[in-house]
């Protein structure tokens, strides 16, 4: 059973590019989280999702970021016109809609991109 | 303080030691997870205690979680160099919804 999935595990992009990172939850998982970690820092929510639904975006900067979980395919998160501010390791977690996992909000993280911003 | 915050902020000891981290919340919880992150890595989750749990075991890992106190340790017997790394506690805020992870005790177990 693989665990989550992120690609690319890194990324470097020049001022003003747009940065896509790509996650795919585990087998079974319909919640997908995003959460960033600035260097010698905890990581920082940034949204949740849920298939075709944003549940919770209240971390997750109004300008330039988006995040999208299509009913097929993996969860998206888009980063348009980078800034060197944006560098940094980008996690994503899944876990499962329901039962013990959902009630004690079991998340598990993938490996993680981490993002630079030339 | 902020939710999920870890004491000390950085650990050295010699292989073979305990080692303890400390963690302290601000709101009420249904549970409070330990994660372990190498440097430049993901993170792996360690151990899951509820709210009505005092003490938890696995392996060589015991974690403990007052209520009252709204703190959590973490304490790794028996240290090994492989146990170098960083150590976050994390806070569900609603079922469903985020983890609130404190900044990390970063620990170095010197062989």
């Amino acid at each position: 059973n693989a665990g989550v999935m992120q690609n690319p595990r890194h990324l470097v992009r020049r001022r003003g590019q747009e940065a896509r990172l790509r996650c795919s939850p585990m087998k079974g998982h319909s919640h997908v989280y995003w959460y960033r970690q600035l260097p010698e820092e905890g990581l920082k929510f940034m949204v949740y999702l849920q298939k075709e639904n944003i549940i919770d975006e209240s971390g997750m900067p109004k300008e330039r970021f988006s995040a999208e979980f299509p009913k097929e395919g993996p969860s998206i998160l888009r980063i348009q016109q980078v800034v060197r501010g944006d560098s940094a390791a980008y996690f994503c977690a899944s876990s499962h809609g329901s039962g013990r996992a959902a009630a004690y909000n079991e998340q598990f993280f993938g490996p993680g991109t981490r993002l630079t911003v030339l | 303080s902020q939710q999920g915050e870890e004491d000390p902020q950085a650990l050295s000891i010699q292989e073979g030691e305990n080692a303890t981290m400390n963690c302290s919340y601000k709101t009420s919880i249904n549970n409070l997870q330990w994660y372990r992150q190498n440097s430049g890595r993901g993170l792996v989750h360690l151990i899951l205690i509820r709210s009505n749990e005092r003490e938890k075991h696995s392996g060589r890992l015991r974690v403990t979680l007052d209520t009252s106190k709204k703190s959590s340790s973490l304490l790794i017997t028996a240290s090994r160099a492989a146990d170098t790394a960083s150590y976050f506690c994390a806070t569900p805020e609603t079922s469903g919804s985020r983890l609130t992870f404190g900044e990390g005790t970063q620990l170095t177990v010197n062989p």
